[in-house]
């Protein structure tokens, strides 16, 4: 069974970076069928995608956020990661990492890290 | 990228039917058959519940069923449970490579 972690801090100062990895056990982020995504909610708020990276390397962003994010895999570790560069209060929010087909769907959820960005 | 927009809240009884609906554009929902739908219960992390438009996973329910036409997808509850109380959210790819959610429907079942 697919099971995947968030870590990292939970808690980042404004204009830094917030950095946070995914630990997938149970299958491979070198499998060619899937991408592996991050998701983020604000409290009380909705999903918004962040973006997603395929095991080749290649990395789909979110327009709105794309100046600030890097995401990127680790095959010998099987994690991927998040980097949130300039942090506002606006980025405070739980990030949850996932496996997504083809950008179609999100199929596996990890639990999800609250982000508090601090002033 | 704007949000696809859904109704902030829909009710229904228990053993009645709702309809949730999801409109975007053309760019999206409209252009692909890659809407999805994802059930989250407070706390917890979202649930795929319908994929490619109306594709249900292993293990989820027949009472959840979707469609689509136009740049309009639905998601459709029959049979309301108490245990369906949830958020409920729609994505779709995007012409952009992207991926795209709604803001969300809260359900209440009376």
């Amino acid at each position: 069974q697919l099971q995947l972690q968030e870590s990292g801090p939970g808690l980042v100062k404004a204009s830094e970076t917030l950095s946070l990895t995914c630990t997938v056990s149970g299958g491979s982020i070198s499998s060619s069928s899937y991408f592996w995504v991050w998701i983020r909610q604000p409290p009380g708020k909705g999903l918004e995608w962040i973006g997603s990276v395929y095991y080749t390397g290649s990395t789909y962003y979110n327009p709105s956020l794309e100046s600030r994010v890097t995401i990127s895999g680790d095959s010998s570790k099987n994690q991927f990661s998040l980097k949130l560069s300039s942090v506002t209060a606006a980025d405070t929010a739980v990030y949850f990492c996932g496996r997504d087909t083809a950008m179609t769907r999100t199929d596996y959820w990890g639990q999800g890290t609250l982000v508090t960005v601090s002033s | 990228q704007s949000a696809l927009t859904q109704p902030a809240s829909v009710s229904g009884s228990p053993g009645q039917s709702i309809t949730i609906s999801c409109s975007g554009t053309g760019s999206d929902v409209g252009g692909y058959n890659y809407v999805s739908w994802y059930q989250q219960h407070p706390g917890k992390a979202p649930k795929l519940m319908i994929y490619d438009v109306s594709n249900r996973p292993s293990g989820v329910s027949d009472r959840f069923s979707g469609s689509k036409s136009g740049n309009t997808a639905s998601l459709t509850i029959s049979g309301l449970q108490a245990e369906d109380e949830a958020d409920y959210y729609c994505s779709s790819y995007t012409s952009r490579r992207t991926v795209i959610f709604g803001g969300g429907t809260r359900l209440t079942v009376l």
